[in-house]
């Protein structure tokens, strides 16, 4: 059973970037088996998906956000990250990471959220 | 991108009603659609894939049906642990899509 956690700042200042951490445990990020991918939600609003990395260290990211994110692994640690820069207020959201089985593009394991207010 | 738009955007039910959500997409997606529930401050959970397959260790209350455009999430028989939001997801192409969500109230 996979299970994801969450780390990071939870105050971001505008411009600056934000910077998240995912840690799996109960799987290998090198396994293969799994995308790694990052989900954010606006308070009180819906979901929209941030992009992928899988084990080989491809990546894919939404077109709306492309220009600001990198996504990477750490598999010294069994990590992999997000970077996202030059925050706006519009970045303020809860941050989940979540991962999907290969093969497939359906979120079968998340963690449990991380909200990143963006304020001076 | 797929746009996809759930109806309604709540509704209030009572325990023991049958519920339907639906989700429409902007292009056909065959049947590449996944349902996931919503608790307050907790993550989403997968309860649909592949348009109507059951998650393991969803209740059978929980059906999804459709292909191409067209989806719908039925609960036979409500319980108190199923009040939250619903998320239709489309999984054909990047980038995923999900819907904007419907809130599933207490009458």
């Amino acid at each position: 059973q996979v299970q994801l956690q969450e780390s990071g700042p939870g105050l971001v200042k505008p411009s600056q970037p934000l910077s998240l951490s995912c840690t799996v445990s109960g799987g290998s990020i090198n396994s293969g088996d799994y995308y790694w991918t990052w989900i954010r939600q606006p308070p009180g609003k819906g979901l929209e998906w941030i992009g992928y990395i899988y084990s080989s260290g491809s990546t894919y990211y939404n077109p709306s956000l492309k220009s600001r994110v990198t996504i990477s692994l750490d598999t010294s640690k069994n990590q992999f990250s997000l970077k996202l820069s030059s925050v706006t207020a519009a970045d303020t959201a809860v941050y989940y990471c979540a991962s999907y089985t290969t093969g497939t593009t359906y979120f079968d394991y998340w963690g449990q959220g991380t909200l990143v207010t963006v304020s001076s | 991108d797929i746009q996809m738009t759930q109806s309604p955007s709540s509704v209030s039910a009572s325990v023991g009603d049958r519920v339907t959500i639906t989700c429409r997409a902007s292009q056909g997606i065959s049947s590449w659609l996944a349902w996931y529930q919503q608790k307050p401050g907790k993550a989403p959970k997968l309860l649909i894939y592949a348009a109507s397959s059951l998650q393991s260790g969803v209740p059978s209350r929980f059906s999804g049906s459709g292909s191409g455009t067209d989806f719908t999430l039925t609960i036979s028989s409500l319980q108190p642990e199923d009040f939250a939001a619903y998320y239709c997801q489309q999984a054909n192409s990047f980038p995923v899509t999900f819907g904007q969500g419907t809130r599933l109230e207490i009458k």
